[in-house]
């Protein structure tokens, strides 16, 4: 168990509206990471972020902007959710000292 | 850029059976390369990992080799339970700026009937 916590855990929104999803930790980690998960492409990076306030875009960052202003957590937000946007979203972690990332739970969004 | 190619699901065997997921990948440089297990309604949990040619991975009776003249890293159980029931993602990464950018696999899905 890394430590880490996702919010919500289910949402549904409709097309148009704002959503923010937030991943919370507890072990101080300096990097931090959104992907997302759809059939047929495993989990693909959106953001991530290499400490407070530092963060760089994956390579399905479009539609999607991310905030990180404490070490603890790593904020996601869909400004104007499309349903191309339907998607479970994972959050993960980086170990550095074992070189290895560990995932939240998952959050599952539905963009009606 | 990287890619990580793995075999098509969904597979299907009866418990006890031999169990191999192919898994091959291009890569700059020389990655470490990752499988990762979901179980139904879970997050992804790390399986095993190899970080240079010829490393073996190993857990729970899974091994993964990696195999860097034939850029692959397929991954086998001896015998398999019905609680490996799950889908599998192979994984590599590359760095900048000292992130590790994983890149997956489409996963496959394993059924293990009694």
């Amino acid at each position: 168990d890394a430590g880490i916590t996702q919010s919500p855990r289910h949402k549904v929104t409709e097309t148009g509206t704002p959503v923010t999803l937030r991943c919370h930790q507890t072990e101080n980690h300096r990097y931090m990471y959104w992907y997302r998960q759809d059939p047929g492409h495993g989990l693909r990076l959106i953001h991530y972020s290499y400490g407070v306030k530092d963060t760089d875009k994956g390579e399905v960052s479009d539609g999607y902007s991310v905030s990180r202003s404490k070490t603890e957590d790593f904020l996601l937000t869909l400004e104007s959710a499309t349903s191309s946007q339907t998607s479970v979203y994972f959050c993960a972690i980086r170990d550095t000292t074992r070189h290895e990332q560990y995932f939240g739970p998952g959050t599952r969004l539905t963009v009606t | 850029g990287n890619s990580v190619t793995q075999m098509e699901g969904p597979v299907t065997l009866s418990e006890e059976a031999f169990l191999t997921i192919n898994c091959t990948y291009t890569a700059t440089g020389y990655p470490s390369l990752f499988w990762y297990v979901q179980y139904p309604g879970e997050g992804l949990q790390l399986l095993l990992k190899a970080t240079k040619a010829d490393d073996k991975g190993s857990n729970k009776g899974f091994e993964a080799t990696y195999r860097k003249e034939t850029t692959s890293f397929h991954l086998e159980k001896g015998s398999v339970q019905v609680s490996d029931s799950a889908v599998y993602f192979c994984a590599l990464s590359g760095s900048i700026q000292g992130a590790q950018k994983l890149v997956f696999g489409q996963g496959t899905r394993l059924t293990i009937n009694p």
